[in-house]
C-alpha cells in the first residue's frame, strides 16, 4: 500500500458533537482529497487541497471543514455530527502526475 | 460540472471470459482518467492511468482505451478470474485553472464465477 493512513478506521459518534478525522502521507503528494463514499451515490469529493493551507470545497463540503497545515497531514472535520454523516470516508493523494492513491477508509456513524 | 457514467452497473461472467467495462464522460476536458478496483470493505487500489494525449494503457491482462472527444473509455479484461471479482470505477481528473480535482463514476461491481 501507499503511505497513506487514515486515522480512526472506525468510530462511533453521538449527534451534535464535534468529530475530527485525520490523514497522513508520507507520498509527498501536492494534492489531498476527502471524499465521502455511500450506496447509491458513489464516492463524492468533500473538500481537496491543492497545497499546504490551500483547500478548496466539493460537491458535498456542507457540515465539513478542514485544514491542512503541513504537506503530510489534511484533517477533515464535522462541527457537529448528523445522521447524515454516516458514512465511510476516504483520503486519497496525487501527485498530479502519477495515478492517485486512496487510504482504507474511515467508517463513521453517527448515532 | 463533469458526470462520469459507468455501464453496467454489474456484471455476472462465467471464469475464463473475455470482458469491457464501460465509462463515459460529459466534459471532455480531462487531464487524465484513472480505473481503479475496490474490493468489500476495502480502499481504491489504482489500476491503469491514461493521460489525455494518449490512446490506451496495457498492464498485464487489463487493456483501458480512452476516447477524450467522445468522452468514452473502457476497461477490457481478458481471460476473467473469480479474483478479478470487486468493484471497478473509473475517474476523471478535471483540468481547470492550477487545481485538480478527481471526478469517478458509481462503479460496476464485477462477478466472475467458478
Amino acid at each position: 500500500d501507499a503511505g497513506i493512513t487514515q486515522s480512526p478506521r472506525h468510530k462511533v459518534t453521538e449527534t451534535g458533537t464535534p468529530v475530527t478525522l485525520r490523514c497522513h502521507q508520507t507520498e509527498n503528494h501536492r494534492y489531498m482529497y476527502w471524499y465521502r463514499q455511500d450506496p447509491g451515490h458513489g464516492l463524492r469529493l468533500i473538500h481537496y487541497s491543492y497545497g499546504v493551507k490551500d483547500t478548496d470545497k466539493g460537491e458535498v463540503s456542507d457540515g465539513y471543514s478542514v485544514s491542512r497545515s503541513k504537506t503530510e497531514d489534511f484533517l477533515l472535520t464535522l462541527e457537529s455530527a448528523t445522521s447524515s454523516q454516516t458514512s465511510v470516508y476516504f483520503c486519497a493523494t496525487w501527485s498530479g502526475e502519477t495515478e492517485a492513491f486512496f487510504g482504507q477508509g474511515t467508517r463513521l456513524t453517527v448515532v | 460540472k463533469q458526470e462520469v457514467t459507468q455501464i453496467p452497473a454489474a456484471l455476472s461472467v462465467p471464469e475464463g471470459e473475455n470482458l469491457v467495462l464501460n465509462c463515459s464522460f460529459t466534459d471532455s476536458a480531462i487531464y487524465n482518467l484513472q480505473w481503479f478496483r475496490q474490493d468489500p470493505g476495502k480502499g481504491l487500489t489504482s489500476l491503469l492511468l491514461i493521460q489525455s494525449s494518449q490512446r490506451e494503457q496495457t498492464s498485464g491482462r487489463l487493456n483501458a482505451s480512452l476516447d477524450k472527444s467522445s468522452g468514452r473509455s473502457t476497461l477490457y479484461i481478458a481471460a476473467s478470474q473469480p479474483g478479478d471479482s470487486a468493484t471497478y470505477l473509473c475517474a476523471v481528473e478535471n483540468s481547470g485553472g492550477s487545481n485538480y480535482k478527481l471526478t469517478f463514476g458509481k462503479g460496476t461491481l464485477l462477478t466472475v464465477n467458478p
